[in-house]
């Protein structure tokens, strides 16, 4: 498995604002990925972060929105773009670990409320 | 389209009694099922890969088992401890890694 560690934990923001969210990890991780969870759904993947270029997004959700950036095997970040009352959810970052291939684990997740 | 859903959507039991959680799923070939259990405010904790029918896991008090349809986690006199929401998922073959998530099953576990 892994530690998987994001910061913010929390946040409350105006809307038009931006969030930039990190995701830290303890090894080297082969994929990192970026999920939403908004309240009374299920977890929808946003992207896959791939390390050194552009991320790979899932249908209804675009770049602009949500700019995502993955430097090293180790680290990326997810911005809420112009947020909006209805980006209010749960972000989580989610790795696959060498030694268990397709197998995902989860961070702690960034509670955000767009106000 | 891939598809999951989770039965019940909550459960509520009492300590000791036994009980089924399910999960149907409809994928264009599966790579793989799993289970998470995710506490209030925490993110999803992983328990389970299953990759074939007939393909059992246990793992203290919880079994999971899948089918060509479906899945389920048997929770063996449950305690308070277990109380959370279970998640189940499945990957189709050939995609990136994309998770397609049902909504969970609430469960309480009275004393």
């Amino acid at each position: 498995s892994a530690v998987i560690s994001q910061k913010p934990s929390r946040d409350i923001c105006q809307r038009g604002t931006s969030l930039t969210i990190q995701c830290q990890v303890d090894s080297q991780v082969t994929m990192m990925f970026w999920y939403r969870q908004q309240p009374g759904q299920s977890l929808t993947l946003i992207a896959t972060a791939n390390q050194g270029s552009e991320a790979t997004y899932e249908s209804g959700f675009v770049i602009d929105k949500f700019p995502i950036s993955r430097p090293n095997l180790t680290f990326s970040t997810l911005t809420v773009s112009n947020m909006s009352p209805e980006d209010s959810s749960i972000y989580l970052c989610s790795v696959e670990v060498l030694d268990s291939p397709w197998t995902q684990y989860f961070g702690p997740g960034t509670r955000l409320l767009v106000l | 389209e891939d598809q999951v859903t989770q039965s019940p959507e909550a459960l509520r039991l009492q300590e000791g009694e036994s009980s089924s959680l399910n999960c149907s799923y409809t994928v264009s070939g599966l790579r793989g099922l799993f289970w998470y259990r995710q506490d209030p405010g925490k993110g999803p904790e992983f328990l389970f890969t299953l990759y074939s029918a007939g393909e059992e896991k246990e793992k203290e008090r919880l079994k999971a088992t899948l089918t060509k349809k479906e899945s389920f986690l048997h929770i063996t006199a449950p305690k308070p401890e277990d109380s959370a929401t279970y998640l189940c998922a499945v990957q189709a073959r050939g995609s990136q890694g994309n998770l397609i998530f049902g909504k969970g099953t609430k469960l309480s576990v009275k004393p």
